[in-house]
Formats: C-alpha cells, structure tokens, sequence
C-alpha cells in the first residue's frame, strides 16, 4: 500500500463547478499535512497547510481526518486558472527530519 | 529573496557521462532535499541533509551522490549516467519546527537527459 494515496483523475469540470480531492495515508504518526499545487513541468508549490480543525482559504478549503487517515480537498467556483495537478503531502510520522511523503497527484482540468 | 534556485535547468548527457547539479537556499533553511520526478512515479526522495556536513540516503539514493559543504547549497552527483536516470529533478528546503515538520519550498527543476 502506498503511503499517501491519491485518485489521479483526471477530473474535467466546467468553470464555476465544485471539485472535492479525497487522499488517504497510511502513517498514523504523520503530524503535518498540506496540498501543493504543480503547474506542468514546473515546481510544486504550497497551497494549503491542512490543520486539525481544517482550513479555509477563499476558494479553498481542506480537511483532516484523523480517525480514517483521510485528507481533503475542495475548491469551489473552479476558474481556469485551477487547472493543475494537486499532490496530497504528508510527513514521515514525527521525526525531526522534515521529510514528506508525496502522493503522486490528482490532475483536474477546467474546461470553459 | 530568490528561494531555491537550481543550476542548470536543462542537461543533455551521454551515457557513463558525469556531471553535477547545484541547488542554493537563500532562506537560512536547515534543511534541504533531492528529489526526482517520472511520468506516473511522483516525487520521490533520493537524497536529504538536516544541516551542514551531513547527508542521508532517500528512498532511490543508488546512482547518486550528494554534499552539503555550506548550509546554503547542497549538491547532487551522477558519477556515471544511466539512461534510467532521466529525470526532473528537484531541490527543496525547509526548517524545523517543534510541532512536525514544516511546508518545504521547491526550486524550478532540472530536466536531465541521459542518451
């Protein structure tokens, strides 16, 4: 079993649609979790830490939870510009070296 | 701030070639990570440091060398290139922090070739 998995879709969804992004993970220690945005060939970059008590951010809002090791993502209104691939990220339990474990990504497309 | 910066951005090997990659933070990060990237494979780690003089072996270390001689740059080596090694490879960085690890932050890349 991978440790973070994700559906890698691809999601295709009319603009101002609702798209909500499930992933699960297999560490019960993991302690921090976020989800990155990566453009094609480009770098990952943060989009949301995903808290306890789950995040809003405009658009976007992530879960956490614990109980069934599952990690959420919705964003509502879809523009566009949301078209990308989202990469669930959670650490390796709680050691003091930083590392994260990747999913390999959901790829949604936006189509006018 | 530049971040994370990677040299070069696109390489062209022949096999059994050398050659090195070169990540630099201007972040004051502790830590630092090489990652590659395959269609289908997601990132995967090959090479960590959490600090300066130290390295650890990821999850494909094989093939591969590193260094972190100051906190700022951390280097990734290819002794002998292997096609298998075609890649996107990328750098990273982050800091510690009491309660988990923290986000890392991703320079732009490296599209490596081996022929």
């Amino acid at each position: 079993r991978k440790e973070v998995e994700q559906d890698p879709g691809p999601f295709n969804v009319p603009e101002g649609a609702t798209v909500a992004f499930n992933c699960t993970y297999s560490n019960s220690a993991s302690q921090s979790f976020f989800w990155y945005r990566q453009d094609c060939r480009k770098e990952p970059k943060l989009l949301m830490s995903v808290y306890s008590s789950g995040n809003e951010d405009g658009r976007f809002t992530a879960q956490l939870n614990r109980a069934s090791q599952y990690i959420s993502l919705l964003i509502r209104d879809s523009k566009l510009s949301d078209s990308a691939t989202y990469l669930c990220v959670s650490s390796i339990g709680s050691g003091n070296t930083g590392k994260l474990i990747f999913g390999q990504g959901t790829t949604l497309q936006v189509k006018p | 701030n530049a971040g994370v910066t990677q040299t070069p951005k696109f390489r062209v090997l022949k096999t059994g070639q050398s050659m090195t990659l070169l990540c630099a933070q201007d972040m004051n990060h502790e830590y630092m990570y090489w990652y590659r990237q395959d269609p289908g494979m997601g990132l995967r780690l090959i090479h960590y440091s959490v600090g300066e003089g130290t390295t650890a072996k990821g999850e494909v270390p094989d093939g591969y060398n590193v260094s972190r001689l100051k906190k700022q740059n951390f280097l990734l080596g290819l002794e002998s290139a292997a096609p298998s090694q075609t890649s996107v490879y990328f750098c990273a960085s982050s800091y510690p922090r009491a309660g988990g690890p923290t986000e890392q932050y991703f320079g732009p890349g490296t599209r490596l070739t081996v022929t």
